[in-house]
């Protein structure tokens, strides 16, 4: 089966453009999850999405926006970027039952601002 | 608020060695713990997990990890080193605010030498 799939792979913006990632979770997996990666820290949780609609939102700014679509993917949405916002981002999909706890990632896009 | 520690940068072991990479987790509740690994260019890969149940649990690749509830920690352990472990490890404790983004460490980098 497949895993997390992200594209692009990488992406070098211009300060102050906008830019759209992309991620299709696992298949059956109903919950995705976003991430950015600053180099040497450990990935900090951006948004959750369940069934479509949002369910959780971290310390982020309005810039940052996602949504999920019927198919279960995903697009998060990063608007007036800056120099800080370079760092991978991270996809994680989730099955969504109860039981179900851990997170599944996938490769990551790398977005270097220049 | 609730946080992983990883207190090590960097551990350094030989080949064929056990192997220790140390968490300690502050969360309020019951808390489900997990460890990631990741490669170079790569996303997070799922090792374990504990969420209820025996202290000791196993995972992936031949690692194993020890739930200490008095101590709050959560260390992954291997018997026996390989060289291909070497790698880059978090611990992440979810989030006990009713939905499930993980909360991850600053992330140890394990170097095994032959």
């Amino acid at each position: 089966d497949a895993g997390v799939t992200q594209s692009p792979t990488h992406l070098i913006k211009t300060r102050g453009q906008q830019v759209t990632l992309r991620c299709s979770p696992i298949s059956g997996h109903k919950s995705v999850s976003w991430y950015q990666q600053v180099l040497g820290q450990g990935p900090q949780f951006i948004f959750q999405y369940y069934e479509k609609e949002e369910r959780g939102r971290g310390n982020f700014p309005d810039r940052f926006s996602a949504r999920q679509f019927p198919n279960y993917s995903s697009e998060l949405n990063v608007n007036a970027l800056l120099l800080g916002d370079s760092a991978l981002y991270l996809c994680a999909s989730r099955s969504g039952t109860l039981v179900s706890y851990e997170q599944y990632f996938g490769p990551g896009t790398r977005l270097t601002v220049t | 608020a609730q946080s992983v520690a990883q207190p090590e940068d960097q551990v350094n072991v030989a080949e064929g060695n056990p192997l220790t990479v140390k968490c300690t987790y502050s969360v309020s509740g019951n808390p489900y713990l997990f460890w990631y690994v990741q490669y170079p260019n790569r996303g997070l890969q799922f090792l374990l997990k504990y969420i209820t149940g025996d202290n000791l649990v196993k995972g992936s690749y031949g690692f194993e990890a020890e739930f200490n509830k008095s101590q709050t920690s959560f260390h992954l352990k291997k018997p026996s080193a390989l060289v291909s472990d070497s790698a880059l490890y978090f611990c992440a404790v979810r989030d006990s605010g009713g939905y499930n983004k993980l909360i991850f460490g600053a992330g140890t980098r394990l170097a095994v030498h032959p």
